[in-house]
């Protein structure tokens, strides 16, 4: 069973910019949710989809959205760029019927 | 106070040793534990979780839960240098099915 597949992988944006992160789950698995981790703040929670909605939201600013499809695929958008914005974006999913998150291997976003 | 608390180490254990990684956290209706293994520039892997009271034993791991002291333990017997990685604990509050991770424990395991 192919995991949960994350693109980029690496990219490069400048101040200002906007970035858009795509992430596949596991087959089978409907919840999506996205965290940040940088090595001053750890892993931090950003919001969590299921069956295209919103059900969490972490404590960010509004420049930060995201949204999923009906094939349960989801994208993250991040506007207007800052520095602080360098980061790890990790993509989990969730199987039905349990609290476990799988990860992908990450997006790396560096801001200029 | 931050809601889940790990000491960031490094915590340095001899080959065949056993490692202890220790993880509190602050919402008493905390209902599933797990415990996360991340190489250097790799993403986090799950490798244990225990949602009740007492210990859960796999492999060479062992998850201890007690709920009335709010603290969960990783064991790791026989370490090997190969479990050098940072761990991670992670504890799903009552608020949603967001999981809430501390900020992780180095492990160095020396040959």
């Amino acid at each position: 069973k192919a995991g949960v597949t994350q693109t980029p992988r690496y990219l490069i944006k400048t101040r200002g910019q906007q970035v858009t992160l795509s992430c596949s789950p596991i087959s089978g698995h409907r919840s999506v949710s996205w965290y940040q981790q940088t090595p001053g703040q750890g892993l931090q929670f950003l919001f969590e989809y299921f069956s295209e909605t919103q059900r969490n939201k972490g404590n960010f600013p509004g420049r930060f959205s995201g949204r999923q499809f009906s094939n349960s695929r989801s994208e993250m958008n991040v506007s207007t760029l800052e520095l602080g914005d360098s980061a790890l974006y990790l993509c989990a999913s969730r199987p039905p019927g349990t609290g476990e998150l799988f990860f992908g291997e990450g997006s790396r976003l560096t801001v200029l | 106070q931050k809601e889940v608390e790990q000491n960031s180490g490094p915590l340095s254990v001899p080959e065949g040793a056993i490692a202890s990684l220790n993880c509190t956290y602050s919402d008493r209706g905390s209902q599933s534990f797990f415990w996360y293994r991340q190489y250097s520039g790799k993403s986090p892997e799950l490798i244990m979780s225990i949602y009740s009271n007492g210990d859960k034993e796999d492999g060479r791991f062992t998850a201890q839960l007690n709920k009335a002291s709010q603290y969960v333990s990783l064991l790791i017997r026989d370490s090997q240098p190969s479990d050098s990685a940072t761990y991670l604990c992670a504890v799903n509050n009552n608020a949603g099915n967001m999981l809430t991770f501390g900020g992780g424990t180095r492990l160095m395991v020396k040959p």
